[in-house]
């Protein structure tokens, strides 16, 4: 059975940093690409960053790009990581983790059939 | 940036069919996929590819994809399926974007 846990979330002060981390079991970690994506409280999925199964391509949406950076753990930890920096107010949010449908992520395998149940960040003062 | 535009409200009997749009340019030259997602529970996948179901969901989801539109239809609606579905597409600029959600209201 697939899982992924995510931590990390909490309260932060704009312009402070967190670092979010998914651990994943129930499958061979290397093999798939990986992804965060968020909710914003009563709103709608926003998507974040991805990861190929290799760690060697990344992607961002341009609402945090510069900002957030997306990385994975592909030996005995396989762990999903997304360091967040110059954290916002509008970054609030609920952040899921979630697996992608390959190795590679592109037009063909960027869904995402499991999903974490989330972690909160809160970006106030 | 590529843009996806759902309509807020879809409302359905129940045992009726449900459809919920999706609109993009040029989307049907893309992949599209669904996700199901009730209050406080992650989202669930129930169509990717455009019109594959994933092992687990009920036959009555399925999909389309064509021209500017992909839709998500509901045969036999039930009230279980209340819920906001968000559809999700890849675009080379963005590369990934949700649209922004359909809320459905079986009564």
């Amino acid at each position: 059975e697939v899982q992924l846990l995510e931590s990390g979330g909490g309260l932060v002060q704009p312009g402070g940093s967190l670092r979010l981390s998914c651990a994943a079991s129930g499958f061979t970690f290397s093999n798939y690409a990986m992804s965060w994506v968020r909710q914003a409280p009563g709103k709608g999925l926003e998507w974040v960053s991805a990861i190929s199964g290799s760690g060697g391509f990344t992607y961002y949406a341009d609402s945090v790009k510069g900002r957030f950076t997306i990385s994975r753990d592909n030996s005995k930890n396989t762990l999903l990581y997304l360091q967040m920096n110059s954290l916002r107010a509008e970054d609030t949010a609920v952040y899921y983790c979630a697996k992608g449908g390959a190795n590679y992520y592109d037009s063909s395998t960027f869904w995402s059939l499991d999903w974490g149940q989330g972690t909160m960040v809160t970006v106030s003062s | 940036s590529y843009e996806l535009t759902q309509p807020p409200s879809v409302s359905v009997s129940p045992g009726q069919t449900a459809s919920i749009t999706c609109s993009g340019d040029k989307l049907g030259h893309k992949f599209a996929c669904w996700y199901q997602q009730k209050p406080g529970q992650s989202p669930v996948l129930v169509i990717y590819q455009d019109t594959k179901r994933p092992s687990g969901i009920p036959e009555r989801f399925s999909g389309s994809n064509s021209g500017n539109t992909a839709t998500l239809t509901i045969s036999g609606t039930q009230a279980m399926d209340e819920a906001d579905y968000y559809c999700q597409a890849w675009d080379s600029s963005t590369p990934v974007v949700f649209g922004g959600g359909t809320k459905l209201t079986v009564l």
